[in-house]
This record gives C-alpha cells, sequence and structure tokens, in this order.
C-alpha cells in the first residue's frame, strides 16, 4: 500500500497568516500531485494540482513540490475563518489516487 | 457540467441489515471510484472500475460488500449485512484517463449502522 502522511493537527493560525500544509509520499514513481479542501460534513473538493518541481500559484493558494524529497506542501496566504478546513493531499499513480489522512485546519478571528 | 451523483445521502440502518449506494459518474468519465471515509480517516479505496471492468477490489471486503459497474456508466456498492464498523461515508469519484488526470467526489452517502 502507498503511503501518504500528513501531520493530522490541528494547525492553527490567526487570520492573515500564513498558514503551511505538509505532505510526503513513500512511491517514487507517483506522477501528479493535488490538494483537496474537506469542510466538515462535506466531500473532498479540489483545490490545487501540481505536476512537476517547483511552485504553482493560483490565488491565495501555492502548491509545491519536491519529487527527490517526495514532499508536497501547500501554502494559504491571507489566511480567512472560512478556510478552516481539513485539507487533503493526493498523489497519483497511472489512474491509481492515494490519499493521507488529512491535517485540520483552524483559521482564529 | 454535472457532477457526480450520488444516493441516498443519509441511511441508517440495523446492524446485519443490508444496504445500496448508487452513483452516477460525469460524463464521459471512464472511471469511477467507490472510497471509504471514517470520521478523521483520509478516504481508503473500496473498489476503481474501468469502464466495466475492475481494476483494483483489493481492499473491498468481499464477504460483504460487492459493487458492480453495468454498461459502463452508473455504479452500485451494496453492503450485506452490514457491521456496526462499516459506519463511514461512502464516496463515489470519477475521472477520465491519462496522465494528469484529477479525480472529482460526489457528495458522498452517509451510512449509520446502529
Amino acid at each position: 500500500q502507498k503511503e501518504v502522511e500528513q501531520n493530522s493537527g490541528p494547525l492553527s493560525v490567526p487570520e492573515g497568516a500564513i498558514a503551511s500544509l505538509n505532505c510526503t509520499y513513500s512511491d517514487r514513481g507517483s506522477q501528479s500531485f493535488f490538494w483537496y479542501r474537506q469542510y466538515s460534513g462535506k466531500s473532498p473538493e479540489l483545490i490545487m494540482s501540481i505536476y512537476s518541481n517547483g511552485d504553482k500559484e493560483d490565488g491565495r493558494f501555492t502548491a509545491q513540490l519536491n519529487k527527490a524529497s517526495q514532499y508536497v506542501s501547500l501554502l494559504i496566504r491571507d489566511s480567512q475563518p472560512s478556510d478552516s478546513a481539513t485539507y487533503l493531499c493526493a498523489v497519483s499513480d497511472f489512474n491509481k489516487f492515494y490519499f493521507g489522512s488529512g491535517t485540520k485546519l483552524n483559521v482564529k478571528p | 457540467e454535472a457532477g457526480v451523483a450520488q444516493s441516498p445521502r443519509y441511511k441508517i440502518i440495523e446492524k446485519r441489515q443490508s444496504v445500496a449506494f448508487w452513483c452516477n459518474p460525469i460524463s464521459g468519465h471512464a472511471t469511477l471510484y467507490w472510497y471509504q471515509q471514517i470520521l478523521g480517516q483520509g478516504p481508503k479505496l473500496l473498489i476503481q472500475f474501468q469502464n466495466n471492468g475492475v481494476v483494483d477490489d483489493s481492499q473491498l471486503p468481499k464477504d460483504r460488500f460487492s459493487a458492480e459497474r453495468l454498461k459502463g456508466v452508473d455504479s452500485t456498492l451494496k453492503i450485506q449485512p452490514a457491521k456496526l464498523e462499516d459506519s463511514a461515508v461512502y464516496l463515489c469519484a470519477s475521472s477520465s484517463t491519462g496522465v494528469g488526470n484529477t479525480i472529482y467526489f460526489g457528495e458522498g452517502s452517509w451510512l449509520t449502522v446502529v
């Protein structure tokens, strides 16, 4: 079973701060990497995907990928209370998706 | 574009009873997944279909769980008999094929076994 590891949290940050979420994965052959947001009682919602080393920015979100270190991160700038959710890291290898257990983020007003 | 549809959204059953969940994937998506998500955990793959065929069902408890995907579109997941530990959200998801494709989830079917 391919492993995707995340710190379960909770990670607490004040409103307006940068939230940094981290993920490591075990399979070097992994091709695609995703961050999903899951609000309590809801299903996961895709917020970012990244496929090559480096940074990818989308609004307040930046995904970072380092394949040599098998490490993916998500930065949320100017965190808002509405960002409070569980963030799931997912790793894909040829149409198979593996999920971490998620990091719970609390953004305090 | 319509998303992944699931029903029922909520179900409460007694242990040893049976339950069935239905899923209709995004139009044109060849791959369909059923995940189980227990509270506080990440989604765990139960079964993956590519068109009509099963790609991976290694984590499906086959003594009580079954799934089918007729005509390569809709799918049904059945649990019989249910156990208390089956209480979870059952997430259906779909994706197109190829490198870089993305998986999209339905709203989930919430099962409570009492």
